[in-house]
């Protein structure tokens, strides 16, 4: 049972359009959401995070969007780059506001995001 | 600043054969992590400790076990190495600053078994 879901396995972009990559949850207890983009033989890089008391998080060309009612995030990159060609993964965790919390991450499949020049 | 480190980078075993795979970080992380990342999947949790001395099962733990004996190490063990457990092996680590804090990754280990 997926409790993290995207459902677009690729996506292909023109170098300074948006990026739209989409991701859904099934469980109502999580409460921090990340962002994640992986080169190929590295290690996921941190992109950007948001808690579930926000509904937006923006940290220069990326902005995350949370709707907590349809149990969605979407991460939005303006304007996309080649170098931004990558797999990006969604995950998530629950608790994160409790004390001594362990942020155990549930992850999405991934999008593989192209980026054509 | 080296972060997190992972040895070896590739491995092939044969069925049945052990090893031990390394995880370090230079951080004074307190909480690290071991997840799996088969073709096409996410990364699965293996196993976590919070701290020296502590760990405990993830999603997938059959198979595999860890210890922690130094805040820096936090090595995971194959025993009987199978075919299913050919994977790449992520080690991850975050501080303990609050629960909103992203973990950071190593670059993985590429594990075949034959």
């Amino acid at each position: 049972d997926q409790q993290v879901k995207q459902n677009s396995p690729s996506l292909s972009v023109q170098e300074g359009r948006i990026s739209i990559l989409n991701c859904d949850y099934t469980n109502s207890m999580f409460d921090y959401f990340l962002w994640y983009k992986k080169y190929p033989a590295e290690g996921p890089t941190f992109l950007i995070s948001i808690s579930s008391i926000k509904d937006k998080n923006e940290d220069g060309r990326f902005t995350v969007f949370l709707n907590k009612s349809a149990k969605h995030l979407s991460l939005h990159i303006v304007p996309s780059q080649p170098g931004d060609s990558a797999v990006y993964f969604c995950a998530a965790s629950e608790g994160v506001r409790v004390r001594g919390a362990t942020n155990k991450l549930i992850f999405g499949t991934g999008t593989l995001l192209a980026v054509q020049p | 600043n080296a972060g997190v480190t992972q040895t070896p980078k590739f491995r092939i075993l044969k069925i049945g054969q052990s090893m031990t795979l390394q995880c370090t970080q230079d951080m004074n992380h307190n909480y690290m992590y071991w997840y799996r990342q088969d073709p096409g999947m996410g990364l699965k949790l293996i196993y976590y400790s919070v701290g020296a001395g502590i760990t405990d099962k993830g999603e997938v733990p059959n198979g595999y076990n860890v210890s922690r004996s130094t805040t820096e190490d936090f090595p995971l063990r194959l025993e009987l190495a199978a075919p299913s457990q050919t994977s790449v092996y992520f080690c991850a680590s975050r501080s303990p600053s609050g629960g909103n804090q992203p973990q950071h990754f190593g670059d993985g280990t590429r594990l075949s078994i034959l």
